[in-house]
């Protein structure tokens, strides 16, 4: 089975912190995406990544970046925590069809 | 990247079929039309993908007119444990374009 797996299900952050999700898939995907869920606006894609050190970004890229080094870890960085950033945080990777796995999820409070 | 609408909810009850129709009024010629199951607290689950005629598989069936500018995601028999948003999706399957845009979803509850 395919595993998308995410550091943390819970995280709590102040305003102004430096904030690293981490991403890991152990199914040799080259597709990597990162989203947020929040309540009546469904998912929302921040940035993807087809490639190792590949990034584009996706609807609402404003306040993260991303890091993609390695072919199976896909980072989200928030450089620097805002309260409007607390969300849900889905990680995902896609085969060549574009069947996307996704993550637990890691639910960000920032204070 | 092709906009979608479905509705927001849907009310079903148990051994009923279920079809929740989407519209994707500019969808390209190379999109793929998927549809993800989505339980409270997990992420979203791959369920079906098409892109004209009907698919059928173990859970779902997806229907797509000719036009191909709505689908229908039609699931057989519901029970208690397909409560979940479900979500239509459109991507164009172009190398290097991976990216899909997931909306907002429709909350199907289904009741016993």
């Amino acid at each position: 089975d395919v595993k998308v797996t995410q550091s943390s299900r819970y995280l709590v952050k102040r305003t102004g912190e430096k904030v690293f999700l981490e991403c890991v898939q152990d199914m040799d995907h080259e597709n990597m995406f990162w989203y947020r869920q929040d309540p009546g606006l469904g998912l929302r894609l921040i940035y993807f990544s087809y490639d190792v050190k590949m990034k584009e970004k996706g609807d609402i890229p404003e306040g993260y970046s991303v890091s993609r080094e390695k072919k199976e870890r896909f980072s989200l960085i928030l450089e620097s925590a805002s309260t409007n950033q607390t969300s849900m945080y889905l990680c995902a990777s896609s085969t060549e069809d574009n069947e996307q796995f996704f993550g637990p999820g890691t639910r960000l409070t920032v204070l | 990247l092709a906009k979608t609408t479905q509705p927001i909810s849907m009310d079903s009850y148990e051994g009923q079929e279920v079809n929740i129709t989407c519209s994707h009024n500019n969808i390209a010629t190379n999109d793929y039309i998927t549809w993800y199951q989505q339980f409270p607290s997990q992420g979203p689950r791959f369920i079906i993908q098409g892109y004209k005629t009907k698919v059928t598989n173990e859970v779902a069936s997806l229907f797509i007119p000719a036009d191909r500018k709505s689908s229908t995601l039609s699931l057989p028999r519901v029970s208690l444990s397909d409560t979940a948003v479900y979500y239509c999706l459109v991507g164009d399957m172009d190398t290097g374009r991976r990216a899909l845009t997931f909306g907002s979803g429709t909350r199907l509850q289904v009741q016993p």
